[in-house]
């Protein structure tokens, strides 16, 4: 049973480019979070997706996008890259009928110079 | 929007020496969720808490939800050199989804 997988594990962007980020739930699960993890701070939360719809966001601009697919897997697109979107970004899965724990991929370090 | 605060930010302990981790909120939190991250690695789940006054314990840890359900600590007792990493209390959120609000984390140091 294959965890939360995602793709790739790390990117060198220049800034004003675009980037997509992949991920793959966790078997069995329906909900995909993405999180924004700063070197030495916690994660925070960008977006979630259920059901193909954005359904909660966090306090991130409109540059940081993404999609979730019919079989659970999901994207995260950010669009004219800044300096300050360097960070470990994390995709966590988990089911939605029940409010309990987050399963995390191993996440992709994206580097912007 | 939700806020929640962890100290101390770092701990450097001798083996053998207990830990604890404090979290904090401004607002009445449902639950509260411990993870781990080992250096490099990623948030991995330890426990989630949901009743006022609840306690669980998992060998030589020990979560601790508040009365008012605003605050939340870990305690390691004897801590290991594999204990090492960064700890995050996260708020779970109040509809369902699960989204969670990480405090800033207390990275534990451990000297063998």
């Amino acid at each position: 049973d294959a965890g939360v997988t995602q793709s790739p594990t790390h990117l060198i962007k220049t800034r004003g480019q675009q980037v997509t980020l992949r991920c793959s739930p966790k078997s069995g699960h329906d909900t995909v979070s993405w999180y924004q993890q700063a070197l030495g701070q916690g994660p925070q939360f960008i977006f979630q997706y259920y059901e193909e719809e954005e359904r909660q966001r966090g306090n991130f601009p409109d540059r940081f996008s993404g999609h979730q697919f019919p079989n659970y897997s999901s994207e995260l697109n950010v669009n004219a890259l800044l300096l300050g979107d360097s960070a470990l970004y994390l995709c966590a899965s988990s089911l939605r009928e029940f409010d309990t724990e987050a399963f995390f991929g191993q996440g992709t370090r994206l580097t912007v110079v | 929007g939700q806020q929640v605060m962890q100290i101390p930010q770092y701990q450097h302990v001798q083996e053998g020496e207990d830990f604890t981790t404090y979290c904090n909120s401004s607002t009445t939190l449902s639950n509260i969720q411990w993870y781990k991250q080992r250096p490099g690695g990623h948030p991995v789940f330890l426990i989630q808490l949901v009743k006022s006054g609840e306690v669980k314990k998992q060998k030589r840890l020990t979560f601790q939800f508040g009365e008012a359900k605003k605050n939340s600590s870990l305690h390691i007792t004897a801590t290991q050199t594999t204990d090492v990493g960064t700890y995050f209390c996260a708020a779970g959120g109040n509809n369902a989804g699960n989204m969670l609000t990480f405090g800033g984390g207390t990275r534990l140091m451990v000297k063998p």
